[in-house]
């Protein structure tokens, strides 16, 4: 089982880039890393992907270290609206793998 | 809008009632999904279809009845709750690219608060 780890909760200001690091040792050749974002009362939302290296979209970017024990999601110049919970998410081979942990609380002041 | 659709939105019902939570996908996926959330814990996977096939049941108590006519419904029926079900229940589906292989992209709906008194 491909366990996640995250810190409970970080703190940002607006404007500031944020890094939010997942730890996932027991990562498996077939996975692939997953972040969503969950705002209260809703359902998470994908932000993006990625299996190896580095991956970019227009609202995030994820680091992958060749090992793969570890991933980053990076937050450019975060805004009030981006206070969410962050989960990371390792796919696995069979559904019972896709496990969500407690995710990190994200909250940006003005 | 994220193409999965869950009604209702909000649902209070009695320990004895009988109701029905309903999602909807306009993706075209072929695997649909059932979470719960309570308050402050971690989404828990309750039920898995795929190609309308149940394929995975989390040891979810039977009063937890879900129902997947279609590959675009999704149907969890509820009787005879307890308090301790009140929660979010979220919804979602993916393609599944390889049979029962998942990369973990899944497209959750907004969810129905459920209360039960």
């Amino acid at each position: 089982l491909a366990k996640t780890t995250q810190p409970i909760s970080m703190d940002s200001y607006e404007g500031q880039e944020v890094n939010i690091t997942c730890s996932h040792n027991n990562i498996a050749t077939n996975d692939y890393i997953t972040w969503y974002q969950q705002f209260p009362s809703q359902g998470p939302r994908f932000i993006i992907q990625g299996y190896k290296t580095k991956v970019t979209n227009e609202v995030a970017s994820l680091f992958i270290p060749a090992d793969r024990k570890s991933s980053t999601l990076s937050l450019p110049r975060v805004s009030l609206s981006d206070t969410a919970v962050y989960y990371c998410l390792v796919g696995d081979t069979g559904f019972q793998k896709l496990v969500f942990g407690t995710g990190t609380r994200l909250l940006v002041s003005p | 809008e994220t193409g999965v659709t869950q009604t209702p939105r909000h649902l209070v019902m009695g320990m004895t009632n009988k109701k029905s939570l309903k999602c909807e996908q306009h993706l075209g996926h072929n695997a649909m999904y059932w979470y719960k959330q309570s308050a402050k814990k971690p989404l828990e996977l309750m039920f898995v279809y795929s190609l309308e096939e149940r394929v995975e049941n989390n040891s979810v108590p039977s009063r937890f009845s879900p129902e997947c006519p279609n590959s675009s419904h999704l149907f969890l029926h509820l009787h005879t709750l307890q308090p301790e079900d009140s929660a979010l229940y979220l919804c979602a589906s993916s393609q599944d690219k390889t049979g029962r292989s998942n990369t973990g992209e899944l497209f959750f709906g907004e969810g129905s608060r459920l209360t039960v008194l």
